[in-house]
């Protein structure tokens, strides 16, 4: 079993739906990373969390360190935010990323 | 804004053959990783360094991987020789020390095709 596991590993959404990513980890953690890496293959940071709620634009990601679990939430979703979406968690050195989410949102 | 540098963006090479792969992390960054990403998969880590020092690279192939990051700024990965199964995507990142929680980039990769 993966230490960090994402679901769903798929999903198509139509424009302007709200869409939501999960990420479960069974490892000790100093933070949680959302990422989000486009076809050309260049991965670009959204979100570091360690407790709580962090929004930006139509992004919100929450992450719940009892439950070992966060979520990255898109709200009207956009044909642009097609993107595989990766969730990783960070210990001291240590970075352990999931398996990524491909979302197709279409028009 | 700052970004990691990587070269070249795509590589096609034949199996057997030597290739190489440069990166330049954010000014100040003294942690560099390297790491690769085989489609449909998560990046697995193949090397950090502090400065230039490597001080993980317990998943490096050692046979045919060498890395090196020789005045502790910029960083070549090297393949020799290129197998099938090492096409994929391979990624620089850097973070300003260690564990930090802040400042952690990814360059944009470079594409390894070996036929």
């Amino acid at each position: 079993k993966n230490e960090v596991e994402q679901s769903p590993q798929n999903l198509t959404a139509q424009e302007g739906e709200f869409i939501t990513i999960n990420c479960s980890y069974s490892v000790g953690i100093s933070a949680l990373h959302w990422l989000q890496q486009h076809p050309g293959g260049g991965i670009v940071s959204l979100f570091m969390l360690s407790s709580g709620k962090k929004k930006h634009g139509r992004l919100i990601a929450t992450i719940n360190i009892q439950e070992k679990h966060s979520s990255l939430h898109i709200t009207a979703s956009h044909p642009r935010d097609s993107a595989v979406y990766i969730c990783a968690v960070r210990n001291n050195n240590d970075m352990r990323f999931g398996a990524g989410t491909r979302l197709t949102v279409k028009p | 804004e700052a970004e990691v540098a990587q070269s070249p963006r795509y590589k096609i090479t034949e199996k057997s053959q030597a290739v190489a792969f440069w990166c330049d992390p954010i000014s100040g960054h003294a942690t560099l990783y390297w790491y690769r990403q085989i489609l449909g998969q998560g990046p697995e880590l193949l090397v950090q360094f502090q400065d230039e020092s490597v001080v993980d690279d317990s998943q490096l192939p050692k046979d045919r991987f060498s890395a090196e990051r020789l005045k502790g700024v910029d960083s070549t990965l090297k393949i020799q020789p290129a197998e099938l199964g090492d096409s994929a995507m391979y990624l620089c990142a850097s973070s300003f020390t260690p564990g930090a929680n802040y400042g952690y980039t990814f360059g944009s990769g470079t594409r390894l095709t070996v036929v």
